[in-house]
């Protein structure tokens, strides 16, 4: 089971560029990494996924170098709605047997004006 | 598109008792997983079904039961409850088990046990 190590919190200011990094130095050859946002009260919402180099798309980008042991979460210009926790999670890849999530304790990231 | 729908939003029950929860997956998704999240942690994985079958179980007591319809709704059943199943139950869908389909919560029910 690949743990993943993600620092407890992260201050930032409106307008700045937030990079969250995520160790997964045990992640599995068919693993994927996924990141979700969480407001209090509500469930996860899945903001991106991907297995190596880099993915984009309309909230954020991920950066997976070449051994995979680690990710960053980037989330470009961020407004005070960025607030949340933000949970790292290596999708452990079994084809057809199941893709349970194994959540840590997450990031919460606090953005001010 | 509706998102994972999940009802009752919130609810009260006393030691002892029983409760149902139910969750409708996002439409296509074929896919239903269960998750636990008490104050301050993330959430743990429960049960997911796929196809009505169970396909995995987290390491939760008998007493946590669930099973999925043939319209790929499902409920979870949990028994004789505990002041510290006191927790947001929250549901999740995906299109099948696969290695990489990302699951899509619902916003939970809010579960106090007085």
């Amino acid at each position: 089971l690949a743990k993943t190590t993600q620092p407890i919190s992260m201050d930032s200011y409106e307008g700045q560029e937030v990079n969250i990094t995520c160790s997964h130095n045990n992640i599995a050859t068919n693993d994927y990494i996924t990141w979700y946002q969480q407001f209090p009260s509500q469930g996860p919402r899945f903001i991106i996924q991907g297995y190596k180099t880099k993915v984009t798309n309309e909230v954020a980008s991920l950066f997976i170098p070449a051994d995979r042991k680690s990710s960053t979460l980037s989330l470009p210009r961020v407004s005070l709605s960025d607030t949340a926790v933000y949970y790292c999670l290596v999708m452990e890849g079994r084809t057809g047997g199941g893709n349970k999530l194994t959540f840590g304790t997450g990031t919460q990231l606090k953005v001010e004006l | 598109d509706a998102g994972v729908t999940q009802s009752p939003t919130h609810l009260i029950k006393t030691r002892g008792q029983q409760v149902t929860l139910r969750c409708s997956p996002i439409s296509g998704h074929k896919s239903v997983s269960w998750y636990q999240q008490v104050l301050g942690q993330g959430p743990q994985f429960i049960f997911q079904y796929y196809e009505k079958e169970e396909r995995g179980r987290g390491n939760f007591p008998d007493r946590f039961s669930a099973r999925q319809f043939p319209n790929y709704s499902s409920e979870l059943n949990v028994n004789a409850l505990l002041l510290g199943d006191s927790a947001l139950y929250l549901c999740a869908s995906s299109l099948d088990p696969g290695d990489n389909q990302p699951q899509h919560f619902g916003d939970g029910t809010r579960l106090s046990i007085l």
